[in-house]
């Protein structure tokens, strides 16, 4: 069984401050980690992803994310927010069934970028 | 290069009506998903395919079907659409174990 526990629906950053998103995992085995960015009215964009290389995953746009086995999370930040930015945001877990990857998703978390 | 392409973009059906939502996807990819996505709650999986031939349920099957046509195409089905059917529906596809792609969605209103 795995699933995600995003910390916040609604974060609000001002241009240029540091970008904290929170996510929270459980898996009963090696979990594949996502990032998927939502633009409005439109699909998921996978913004990075960690599959047990790396523990400090860089992405697009700048975000990057740590994997800490220890504290079971996989934090997204980005050091400058942009107002290109704004947008919901979404952690997922993978976890293999037979031959599919069945993702588990967060709830997410809408970014609000102010001037 | 299209990716995953859904059609349609957007449908308003009656309680009671069916319809078909259709999924393409040109990536060589073998398995294929369909999750729905409602405000405050993620998305949720409906039905996969891991395979060609091969369908299962996900979180949140009732009230749908699926038939995966061939590789490249995964069709969901409501065969009588009910309010709480109301919701954005995307199609996904991927290389296990890697990531989904996703397609831009179909936004359906049954009234």
């Amino acid at each position: 069984a795995q699933s995600v526990t995003q910390l916040g629906s609604h974060v609000s950053v001002s241009e240029g401050a540091l970008v904290l998103l929170r996510c929270n995992y459980s898996s009963s085995v090696p979990p594949y980690l996502f990032w998927y960015v939502q633009y409005p009215n439109q699909g998921l964009q996978l913004l990075l992803k960690y599959t047990s290389a790396a523990t400090l995953v860089k992405g697009i746009n700048g975000f990057e994310a740590e994997f800490k086995k220890s504290e079971t999370s996989f934090h997204l930040t980005k050091p400058s927010a942009h107002m290109s930015d704004a947008a919901e945001y979404f952690c997922a877990v993978s976890g293999l069934t037979g031959t599919a990857s069945k993702l588990t998703f967060g709830t997410g978390t809408r970014l609000q970028v102010t001037l | 290069n299209a990716g995953v392409t859904q059609t349609p973009k957007f449908q308003v059906l009656k309680t009671g009506q069916s319809m078909t939502l259709q999924c393409a996807q040109d990536m060589n990819h073998n398995s294929m998903y369909w999750y729905r996505q409602d405000p405050g709650m993620g998305l949720r999986l409906i039905y996969y395919s891991a395979s060609e031939g091969t369908t299962d349920k996900g979180e949140v099957p009732n009230g749908y079907n699926v038939s995966r046509l061939n590789k490249r195409e995964f069709s969901l089905r409501l065969e009588s659409a009910a309010p709480s059917q109301t919701s954005v529906y995307f199609c996904a596809s991927s290389t296990v174990p890697y990531e989904q792609y996703f397609g831009p969605g179909t936004r359906l209103t049954v009234t």
